[in-house]
């Protein structure tokens, strides 16, 4: 079974641009959920979505905001880039249900000069 | 919300030595998980333990719900074992992770 995708790999973009990332889950998995990874914040969950609905979301502006497709795929974007953003951005997938084991994707590494 | 911590945030240790990872947490939690961050930045799974103890090759984790508390034991280290461990935890409702800060793990030759 593949695992998780994530595309692209490695981005890089300037102050003010938006991005748009893309994960792909396992197959059968309904539940996708985005974080972000940086050395000062460590990692942290942005949202959840299941069934193309935000299920949980963490404590991010309203600059990053997510969705989800009727088979499962989401993408994240982030608007008005700011350096702050520099991260690596991780998707996780899971079955769906409360406290089902989740499987992480490879990555994408922003870089927002 | 809720708090993990682990410790050591550190550990070198020469191959061949056994080591334990500690992962503390500040509530009740529905699931724990265990993952290896490799150098490429992916986040390995280790080990999905709510409670119990489990065991993969050199690999074993326990975790107490009831003492907020797991380990992760990792025996006849390899230089291949280097980077960093995470704990992660589920809270009771939903399936949003809560991660401590990582133990970062050098295996010397």
């Amino acid at each position: 079974k593949a695992g998780v995708t994530q595309t692209p790999r490695y981005l890089i973009k300037t102050r003010g641009q938006q991005v748009t990332l893309s994960c792909s889950p396992i197959s059968g998995h309904r539940s996708v959920s985005w974080y972000q990874q940086t050395p000062g914040q460590g990692l942290q969950f942005l949202f959840e979505y299941f069934s193309e609905t935000q299920r949980n979301k963490g404590n991010f502006p309203g600059r990053f905001s997510g969705r989800q497709f009727s088979n499962s795929r989401s993408e994240m974007n982030v608007s008005t880039l700011e350096l702050g953003d520099s991260a690596l951005y991780l998707c996780a997938s899971s079955l769906g249900g409360a406290g089902n084991e989740q499987f992480f994707g490879p990555g994408t590494r922003l870089t927002v000069l | 919300g809720i708090q993990v911590e682990q410790s050591p945030p550190d550990l070198i240790l020469q191959e061949g030595a056994n080591s334990t990872l500690r992962c503390n947490f500040s509530d009740s939690v529905n699931n724990l998980q265990w993952f290896h961050q490799n150098p490429w930045g992916q986040l390995i799974n280790l080990f999905y333990i709510p409670s119990g103890t489990k065991q993969n090759g050199r690999l074993s984790a326990t975790t107490v719900a009831t003492e907020r508390y797991s380990l992760l034991y990792i025996s006849s280290s390899q230089t291949t074992d280097s980077g960093v461990y995470f704990c992660a935890v589920l809270l009771n409702a939903g399936n949003m992770l809560t991660f401590g800060g990582g133990t970062r793990l050098m295996v010397k030759p």
